[in-house]
């Protein structure tokens, strides 16, 4: 079955306590994303890769780091948690192509930031 | 830059009404159309897309959309709402050969008995 796995699903963290949120995809796409879900906000790009080694900063990248060591993976990682990181993300993945494919979604990464 | 506009945070509607979804978008080129939606504790599923050709996209649950390039819309419709069509809908916007989706801020549908 073709899918995006997020693991946890839930974190409660302490503020400054270094945290990883990995993203797995089993569709061999080149393109992968981290977005925050934020009511009233929508989701906001946080950070992107086009292809293995290749990130970029999407709209609201401030006190987060990504890497793409691998194809399938995208980890997110907050080096220095902070209350205002509390929020609902999402990995996504997507072909690398002319836009008009699908994106797939994980299930979500409910964060608490304390 | 692309931006999405859905003005109806929250949309209350009883069972079996009809109920339209606001979705405008501002891009001076072309753009693919995407409607998502997110049940309870779930990610984003993907509802509809609209790429090109017949401006009149449907969903296999009995949504549609219209790509209404003159108004820079792609509401969402359906003639009869059930319970189960309870959650969030996301209008989303991609300029044409780029990755990047754009998103508005989401509209909650409440199906009320």
């Amino acid at each position: 079955e073709a899918q995006v796995t997020q693991n946890p699903r839930y974190l409660i963290t302490v503020t400054g306590k270094k945290l990883t949120v990995t993203c797995s995809q089993n569709m061999n796409h080149e393109y992968m994303s981290w977005y925050r879900q934020d009511p009233g906000l929508g989701l906001r790009q946080i950070y992107y890769s086009m292809n293995v080694e290749v990130t970029d900063k999407g709209d609201v990248p401030e006190g987060y780091k990504v890497s793409r060591k691998e194809k399938r993976n995208f980890p997110l990682i907050l080096e220095s948690p902070s209350p205002n990181q509390t929020s609902l993300y999402f990995c996504a993945s997507s072909i690398r192509g002319s836009g008009d494919t699908e994106a797939f979604f994980g299930q979500g990464t409910r964060l608490t930031v304390v | 830059a692309q931006s999405v506009t859905q003005l109806d945070s929250q949309v209350p509607v009883f069972e079996e009404a009809p109920v339209e979804l606001r979705c405008n978008y501002s891009s001076s080129v072309s753009v693919y159309l995407f409607w998502y939606v997110q049940y309870p504790n779930q990610g984003l599923q993907l509802l509809l897309k609209y790429l090109s050709g017949s401006t009149l996209v449907e969903s296999i649950n009995g949504f549609e959309a219209e790509f209404n390039k003159s108004q820079t819309s792609f509401h969402l419709r359906k003639p009869s709402v059930h319970i189960s069509d309870t959650a969030e809908y996301f209008c989303a916007v991609r300029l044409a050969g780029f990755q990047k989706l754009v998103f508005g801020t989401g509209t909650r549908l409440l199906v009320s008995p």
